[in-house]
């Protein structure tokens, strides 16, 4: 079956540094998700991106999807404290009614 | 104000009882889901619903069952045949959209099998 990869699992910087997380697919996607949880609640939709090579930026966020259409990155310029959360990519495919999540990458900001 | 929730917000159970999570939403979603997420582990699919009476088995559906007798609820069971049932469980709705639909989540229960 479909398998979504992502990496780091876990990374841990200082307030102002910048975050990368890199999600991997087995399969080619239609469209990619990112979702941010907060420690000790639920996962929050933050975008969604559809075309080969779109790029879409959020304030400090930046979200990539690939040329191939299989994998994705999502960017924090300058975290702050109140970027701390799991961050969750999920990949949908054509005739599929379900997204594939990858394990997710949590993100720790000390000040 | 729309959403949806889920309750309780934690449980607990003696090992060998069936439990029933609660999922309700109103935000006129045909689309309902049920994850369980561990730690490190990421969101599992339990069961998908995409429309009133019919439902479909996830990755990880060996131990629950779910109904869905009504659009607003999705209620789920798991049950003593699930061999590791602790976990933190989340339940979703969203408008079908062949993959492409964006997922709203409830604020989860915490099921606690002693």
């Amino acid at each position: 079956g479909q398998q979504v990869m992502q990496i780091p699992q876990y990374q841990h910087v200082q307030e102002g540094e910048d975050f990368t997380t890199y999600c991997n697919s087995s399969t080619t996607l239609s469209n990619i998700q990112w979702y941010k949880q907060r420690p000790g609640g639920h996962p929050v939709f933050l975008i969604q991106l559809v075309k080969s090579g779109e790029v879409k930026k959020q304030k400090r966020l930046t979200f990539q999807f690939g040329e191939a259409k299989k994998n994705s990155s999502l960017h924090i310029t300058a975290t702050q404290t109140t970027d701390v959360g799991t961050y969750f990519c999920a990949g949908g495919r054509t005739g599929y009614s379900t997204l594939t999540f990858g394990k997710g990458t949590m993100l720790l900001v000390s000040p | 104000d729309g959403g949806i929730t889920q309750s309780p917000k934690y449980l607990f159970r003696k090992e060998g009882q069936n439990v029933t999570l609660s999922c309700e939403q109103n935000l006129n979603h045909d689309a309902m889901y049920w994850y369980r997420q561990d730690p490190g582990q990421g969101l599992r699919l339990i069961y998908y619903s995409q429309i009133v009476n019919d439902f479909q088995k996830g990755d990880i559906a060996e131990g629950y069952s779910v109904s869905r007798e009504k659009k607003e609820s999705f209620p789920l069971t798991v049950t003593s045949a699930q061999k590791n049932p602790t976990a933190f469980y989340l339940c979703a709705s969203s408008i079908p959209g062949q993959g492409r639909e964006t997922q709203y989540f409830g604020p989860g229960t915490r099921l606690l099998v002693l």
